[in-house]
């Protein structure tokens, strides 16, 4: 299958700084990625479409100015955590779109802690 | 409004057996993918199979299948001879028709026992 990277796979921050976090398609172009956040023993739940050359549509609920995206090539596209607090811990995961096809490759996930 | 469910929290299976994970979905659309994948603790998201709506067979990969029966509108996963490095969370997926969106069920936790 294709493989997406995602770095980096686990990162601590203090609270009121920015983190972010690199979503690679590795072996085919995306022209579509997108994010999401899961908590524990939860399912996935969907905050972005980044697709490339153009600004992202956010999820009802998501602050776009919290979680600012960037997809500026088809290969990759970031996912900036700004001013994280305490209550951003999750794990983040992306998942790259093959390009004339339906399935979604993710990535391995981000864990992000916020002290 | 697409929705997937999974009712089974969480089943065990004994090493070597079968086992059935139910979903089943509601959409109003004639066109839709239905996908599961597989998340182990470590957290990555491995996609295993995939079910086209206009699919006349059933997917089937190595030793999973889908068992696909749309009157209904149930998607089943069922693994075959189970292994202990199958125990991990499992997700029933639907692709919405807009930009690609998959619709995620709430998981279903697996253990698979010795």
């Amino acid at each position: 299958g294709a493989v997406v990277s995602q770095h980096p796979s686990r990162v601590i921050c203090k609270s009121g700084t920015s983190v972010k976090i690199e979503c690679r398609s590795l072996d085919f172009q995306a022209t579509t990625m997108f994010w999401y956040r899961q908590f524990p023993k939860k399912s996935l739940m969907l905050m972005a479409t980044s697709n490339e050359g153009s600004k992202a549509t956010y999820e009802q609920g998501v602050e776009k100015d919290k979680f600012l995206i960037n997809h500026a090539s088809l290969t990759l596209s970031t996912l900036t955590v700004t001013s994280a607090h305490p209550e951003d811990s999750s794990f983040y995961i992306c998942s790259a779109l093959w390009t004339g096809g339906e399935t979604q490759y993710f990535g391995p996930g981000t864990r992000l802690l916020v002290l | 409004a697409q929705k997937i469910t999974q009712t089974q929290p969480g089943m065990f299976v004994q090493e070597k057996e079968a086992v059935t994970l139910d979903c089943t979905y509601d959409t109003s659309d004639p066109s839709y993918g239905l996908f599961w994948y597989k998340q182990p603790s470590s957290g990555e998201m491995i996609f295993l199979i995939y079910q086209g709506s206009y699919d006349q067979q059933n997917a089937t990969e190595g030793r999973y299948s889908l068992n696909f029966q749309k009157a209904r509108k149930s998607a089943n996963l069922v693994i075959s001879a189970s292994q202990l490095g199958d125990s991990a969370m499992y997700f029933c997926a639907m692709i919405r028709n807009q930009g690609g969106k998959l619709i995620f069920g709430q998981g279903t936790e697996l253990s698979v026992k010795p």
